[in-house]
């Protein structure tokens, strides 16, 4: 079974411009979760998204967006890029609700480059 | 407020030695605790979990993590280090809705030959 895709791996954006990320979750999986990694650190929660609604968000400006779709796949938008947006961005499916262990199951990430 | 502290940033040991990676973390709710690795350039795999049960949990690639309440710890150990562990480590805390998970800044781990 393929496990969580994203697209594009990398990719070079200048500052001011727009960028699109986006994520297939695990076939069976309704929750797609969204991270920002840069170098150096942990990751950090961006948004959580379940049944198309979400049910959560971080610490993140208003420049960030993400939706879902019917086939549970997710788009992460960022407006206005600046250089500190430069980063790995994580995409994780998991299930959703009671009896769930929590577990994140990751994708490889976007690399994103802010010139 | 909720946050999870890897103290070590980095450490180096000698293949077939042991290793112990520290994590403590602070969370308002029943934790549910993880240790993720990720190689260069790559996503985060799972090593290991814990929700409840048994404190001592053990994982993939021969690593274990025991979970203490009462000193808010979930140490990663591994008995005999191999060089394809080299790596950066990942604690992370979060619940049962999969979707948050608060990760502290992480552990790379060097393996001397």
């Amino acid at each position: 079974d393929a496990g969580v895709t994203q697209s594009p791996t990398h990719l070079i954006k200048t500052r001011g411009q727009h960028v699109t990320l986006r994520c297939s979750p695990i076939s069976g999986h309704k929750s797609v979760s969204w991270y920002q990694q840069v170098l150096g650190q942990g990751p950090q929660f961006i948004f959580q998204y379940y049944e198309k609604e979400e049910r959560g968000r971080g610490n993140f400006p208003d420049r960030f967006s993400a939706r879902q779709f019917p086939n549970y796949s997710s788009e992460l938008n960022v407006n206005a890029l600046l250089l500190g947006d430069s980063a790995l961005y994580l995409c994780a499916s998991s299930l959703y609700g009671g009896g769930n262990t929590g577990e994140l199951f990751f994708g490889e990430g976007s690399r994103l480059t802010v010139l | 407020a909720q946050s999870v502290t890897q103290p070590d940033i980095h450490i180096t040991v000698s293949e077939g030695a042991s290793l112990e990676l520290r994590c403590n973390y602070s969370y308002g709710a029943t934790p549910y605790l993880f240790w993720y690795v990720q190689s260069p350039g790559q996503g985060l795999q799972l090593l290991l979990k814990y929700f409840s049960g048994d404190t001592l949990v053990q994982g993939i690639k021969g690593f274990e993590a025991e979970f203490k309440r009462s000193q808010s710890s979930f140490n990663l150990r591994k008995p005999s280090v191999h060089w394809s562990d080299a790596a950066e480590y990942f604690c992370a805390v979060g619940n049962n809705q999969g979707g948050k998970l608060i990760f502290g800044q992480g552990t790379e781990l060097s393996v001397k030959p």
